[in-house]
Protein backbone atom coordinates (compact mmCIF):
# COMPACT_ATOMS: atom_id res chain seq x y z
CA UNK A 1 0.00 0.00 0.00
CA UNK A 2 1.29 3.32 -0.95
CA UNK A 3 2.01 5.60 2.65
CA UNK A 4 2.34 9.12 3.59
CA UNK A 5 4.39 10.55 5.94
CA UNK A 6 3.71 13.95 7.77
CA UNK A 7 5.48 15.70 10.37
CA UNK A 8 3.83 14.65 13.93
CA UNK A 9 2.82 18.58 14.88
CA UNK A 10 3.32 21.79 13.58
CA UNK A 11 2.70 25.41 15.27
CA UNK A 12 1.42 28.71 13.62
CA UNK A 13 0.57 31.92 14.54
CA UNK A 14 -2.81 33.18 13.78
CA UNK A 15 -3.90 35.29 10.83
CA UNK A 16 -0.87 33.59 9.05
CA UNK A 17 -0.29 30.78 5.76
CA UNK A 18 -0.13 27.57 7.11
CA UNK A 19 1.84 25.11 5.27
CA UNK A 20 1.55 21.14 5.95
CA UNK A 21 3.99 19.05 4.43
CA UNK A 22 3.44 15.77 3.08
CA UNK A 23 5.62 13.07 1.60
CA UNK A 24 4.43 10.00 -1.15
CA UNK A 25 6.99 8.12 -2.51
CA UNK A 26 5.45 5.04 -3.46
CA UNK A 27 2.54 7.02 -4.97
CA UNK A 28 1.39 5.60 -8.55
CA UNK A 29 0.36 7.89 -11.43
CA UNK A 30 -3.58 7.06 -10.50
CA UNK A 31 -3.88 7.85 -6.62
CA UNK A 32 -5.39 10.64 -5.83
CA UNK A 33 -3.71 12.81 -2.97
CA UNK A 34 -6.58 13.74 -0.23
CA UNK A 35 -6.64 15.98 2.67
CA UNK A 36 -8.66 15.39 5.96
CA UNK A 37 -8.91 17.26 9.44
CA UNK A 38 -10.20 16.34 12.37
CA UNK A 39 -11.26 18.61 15.28
CA UNK A 40 -11.62 17.97 18.93
CA UNK A 41 -14.96 15.19 19.38
CA UNK A 42 -15.59 15.31 15.77
CA UNK A 43 -15.53 13.00 12.94
CA UNK A 44 -12.94 13.63 10.18
CA UNK A 45 -13.79 16.61 7.56
CA UNK A 46 -12.82 16.87 3.74
CA UNK A 47 -10.42 19.46 3.02
CA UNK A 48 -9.38 18.82 -0.66
CA UNK A 49 -8.19 16.00 -2.53
CA UNK A 50 -6.31 16.43 -6.28
CA UNK A 51 -4.67 14.23 -8.72
CA UNK A 52 -1.75 16.56 -10.57
CA UNK A 53 -2.76 19.70 -11.41
CA UNK A 54 -2.68 22.41 -7.68
CA UNK A 55 -6.09 22.22 -6.72
CA UNK A 56 -8.01 25.64 -4.65
CA UNK A 57 -10.96 25.53 -2.74
CA UNK A 58 -12.75 27.51 -0.01
CA UNK A 59 -10.79 26.00 2.47
CA UNK A 60 -7.48 25.72 1.44
CA UNK A 61 -4.91 25.30 -1.82
CA UNK A 62 -3.22 22.11 -2.66
CA UNK A 63 0.20 22.30 -4.61
CA UNK A 64 1.62 19.02 -5.41
CA UNK A 65 5.03 18.58 -6.29
CA UNK A 66 5.42 18.01 -10.36
CA UNK A 67 7.12 14.21 -9.59
CA UNK A 68 3.86 13.63 -7.62
CA UNK A 69 6.37 12.44 -4.56
CA UNK A 70 5.24 15.24 -2.14
CA UNK A 71 2.40 17.71 -1.59
CA UNK A 72 1.69 20.84 0.68
CA UNK A 73 -1.47 21.75 1.67
CA UNK A 74 -1.62 25.29 2.44
CA UNK A 75 -4.10 27.24 4.61
CA UNK A 76 -3.99 31.05 3.96
CA UNK A 77 -4.37 32.75 6.89
CA UNK A 78 -5.14 30.40 9.92
CA UNK A 79 -7.48 30.77 12.62
CA UNK A 80 -7.72 29.44 16.15
CA UNK A 81 -10.58 26.93 14.36
CA UNK A 82 -7.88 25.42 12.22
CA UNK A 83 -6.58 23.67 15.05
CA UNK A 84 -7.33 20.24 14.27
CA UNK A 85 -5.18 16.92 12.96
CA UNK A 86 -4.79 17.22 9.47
CA UNK A 87 -4.17 13.73 7.70
CA UNK A 88 -2.82 13.43 3.91
CA UNK A 89 -3.94 9.96 2.35
CA UNK A 90 -3.91 8.25 -1.15
CA UNK A 91 -6.48 6.43 -2.38
CA UNK A 92 -6.29 4.78 -6.04
CA UNK A 93 -5.73 1.95 -7.92
CA UNK A 94 -2.03 1.26 -5.80
CA UNK A 95 -3.19 2.65 -2.75
CA UNK A 96 -6.37 0.62 -2.17
CA UNK A 97 -9.81 2.14 -2.69
CA UNK A 98 -10.35 2.49 1.14
CA UNK A 99 -8.81 5.69 2.92
CA UNK A 100 -6.22 4.22 5.56
CA UNK A 101 -5.31 6.69 8.17
CA UNK A 102 -2.23 7.65 9.25
CA UNK A 103 -0.87 9.73 12.49
CA UNK A 104 -1.59 12.78 10.99
CA UNK A 105 -0.69 16.41 11.77
CA UNK A 106 -1.50 18.06 14.73
CA UNK A 107 -1.71 21.82 13.87
CA UNK A 108 -1.28 24.26 17.02
CA UNK A 109 -2.47 27.76 16.25
CA UNK A 110 -0.97 30.59 18.36
CA UNK A 111 -3.18 33.72 18.82
CA UNK B 1 -27.66 18.91 3.01
CA UNK B 2 -28.02 17.22 6.23
CA UNK B 3 -24.84 15.26 7.26
CA UNK B 4 -24.35 11.58 8.45
CA UNK B 5 -26.07 11.24 12.12
CA UNK B 6 -25.05 8.47 14.07
CA UNK B 7 -26.29 7.12 17.42
CA UNK B 8 -25.66 7.66 20.06
CA UNK B 9 -23.44 9.89 20.79
CA UNK B 10 -22.04 7.89 23.97
CA UNK B 11 -22.37 4.38 25.03
CA UNK B 12 -21.15 2.57 28.28
CA UNK B 13 -20.62 -0.88 28.77
CA UNK B 14 -19.39 -4.01 30.77
CA UNK B 15 -16.91 -6.07 28.79
CA UNK B 16 -18.78 -9.24 27.40
CA UNK B 17 -22.34 -7.62 26.65
CA UNK B 18 -23.68 -6.49 23.48
CA UNK B 19 -23.87 -3.25 21.68
CA UNK B 20 -25.37 -1.89 18.56
CA UNK B 21 -24.48 1.94 16.34
CA UNK B 22 -26.89 3.42 13.96
CA UNK B 23 -25.62 5.32 11.21
CA UNK B 24 -27.94 7.02 8.71
CA UNK B 25 -25.95 8.20 5.24
CA UNK B 26 -26.14 11.68 3.93
CA UNK B 27 -29.26 10.90 1.33
CA UNK B 28 -28.56 9.56 -2.06
CA UNK B 29 -24.92 8.26 -1.13
CA UNK B 30 -24.26 4.42 -2.34
CA UNK B 31 -21.19 3.75 -0.29
CA UNK B 32 -21.26 3.62 3.66
CA UNK B 33 -18.24 3.01 5.76
CA UNK B 34 -17.43 1.90 9.12
CA UNK B 35 -14.39 3.34 11.23
CA UNK B 36 -12.79 2.46 14.42
CA UNK B 37 -10.89 5.21 15.94
CA UNK B 38 -8.59 4.18 19.33
CA UNK B 39 -7.68 7.13 21.58
CA UNK B 40 -4.20 8.99 19.56
CA UNK B 41 -4.30 7.14 16.32
CA UNK B 42 -5.41 7.75 13.37
CA UNK B 43 -9.78 6.22 11.81
CA UNK B 44 -8.92 2.10 10.90
CA UNK B 45 -11.65 0.74 7.94
CA UNK B 46 -13.89 -1.51 9.55
CA UNK B 47 -16.24 -2.49 6.74
CA UNK B 48 -17.25 -0.67 3.18
CA UNK B 49 -20.56 -1.07 1.57
CA UNK B 50 -22.01 -0.28 -1.71
CA UNK B 51 -25.67 -0.06 -1.58
CA UNK B 52 -26.40 -2.95 0.29
CA UNK B 53 -23.50 -5.55 -0.66
CA UNK B 54 -20.05 -5.50 1.32
CA UNK B 55 -17.09 -4.47 -0.68
CA UNK B 56 -14.54 -4.52 2.12
CA UNK B 57 -14.79 -6.68 5.44
CA UNK B 58 -11.02 -7.51 5.96
CA UNK B 59 -10.79 -5.50 8.84
CA UNK B 60 -13.62 -6.51 10.31
CA UNK B 61 -13.17 -9.08 13.76
CA UNK B 62 -15.99 -11.39 12.28
CA UNK B 63 -16.24 -13.60 15.22
CA UNK B 64 -17.93 -10.72 17.29
CA UNK B 65 -18.47 -7.41 15.18
CA UNK B 66 -21.31 -7.64 12.61
CA UNK B 67 -22.49 -5.20 10.56
CA UNK B 68 -25.60 -4.89 7.63
CA UNK B 69 -26.82 -2.49 5.59
CA UNK B 70 -30.28 -4.33 4.65
CA UNK B 71 -32.03 -1.93 2.46
CA UNK B 72 -29.12 -0.03 1.23
CA UNK B 73 -29.37 3.20 3.17
CA UNK B 74 -28.95 3.22 7.07
CA UNK B 75 -26.88 0.72 8.93
CA UNK B 76 -25.91 -0.94 12.26
CA UNK B 77 -22.70 -1.87 13.56
CA UNK B 78 -22.94 -4.72 16.68
CA UNK B 79 -20.11 -5.55 18.93
CA UNK B 80 -21.03 -9.11 20.62
CA UNK B 81 -19.17 -9.81 23.18
CA UNK B 82 -17.45 -6.38 23.32
CA UNK B 83 -13.76 -6.43 25.01
CA UNK B 84 -12.13 -3.97 26.67
CA UNK B 85 -10.03 -2.95 23.74
CA UNK B 86 -13.00 -2.17 21.73
CA UNK B 87 -13.03 0.95 23.65
CA UNK B 88 -13.21 3.58 20.80
CA UNK B 89 -14.69 5.77 18.71
CA UNK B 90 -16.69 4.50 16.01
CA UNK B 91 -17.51 6.48 12.85
CA UNK B 92 -19.65 6.14 9.90
CA UNK B 93 -19.13 7.82 6.99
CA UNK B 94 -20.92 8.11 3.28
CA UNK B 95 -19.93 9.33 -0.16
CA UNK B 96 -21.81 9.32 -3.50
CA UNK B 97 -19.72 6.51 -5.10
CA UNK B 98 -16.63 4.48 -3.80
CA UNK B 99 -14.70 6.29 -6.63
CA UNK B 100 -11.08 7.25 -5.67
CA UNK B 101 -12.06 10.86 -6.19
CA UNK B 102 -14.90 10.99 -4.15
CA UNK B 103 -14.87 12.43 -0.75
CA UNK B 104 -16.18 10.79 1.94
CA UNK B 105 -18.41 12.67 5.09
CA UNK B 106 -18.05 11.52 8.24
CA UNK B 107 -20.72 11.32 11.31
CA UNK B 108 -19.34 12.50 15.07
CA UNK B 109 -18.97 8.77 15.53
CA UNK B 110 -19.99 7.19 19.11
CA UNK B 111 -18.11 6.99 21.74
CA UNK B 112 -18.04 3.35 23.33
CA UNK B 113 -16.01 3.06 26.74
CA UNK B 114 -16.12 -0.77 28.18
CA UNK B 115 -16.01 -1.03 32.02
Amino acid sequence: DAKTTQPNSMESNEEEPVHLPCNHSTISGTDYIHWYRQLPSQGPEYVIHGLTSNVNNRMASLAIAEDRKSSTLILHRATLRDAAVYYCILSGNNAGNMLTFGGGTRLMVKP
Amino acid sequence: EAGVAQSPRYKIIEKRQSVAFWCNPISGHATLYWYQQILGQGPKLLIQFQNNGVVDDSQLPKDRFSAERLKGVDSTLKIQPAKLEDSAVYLCASSLSGAYNQPQHFGDGTRLSIL
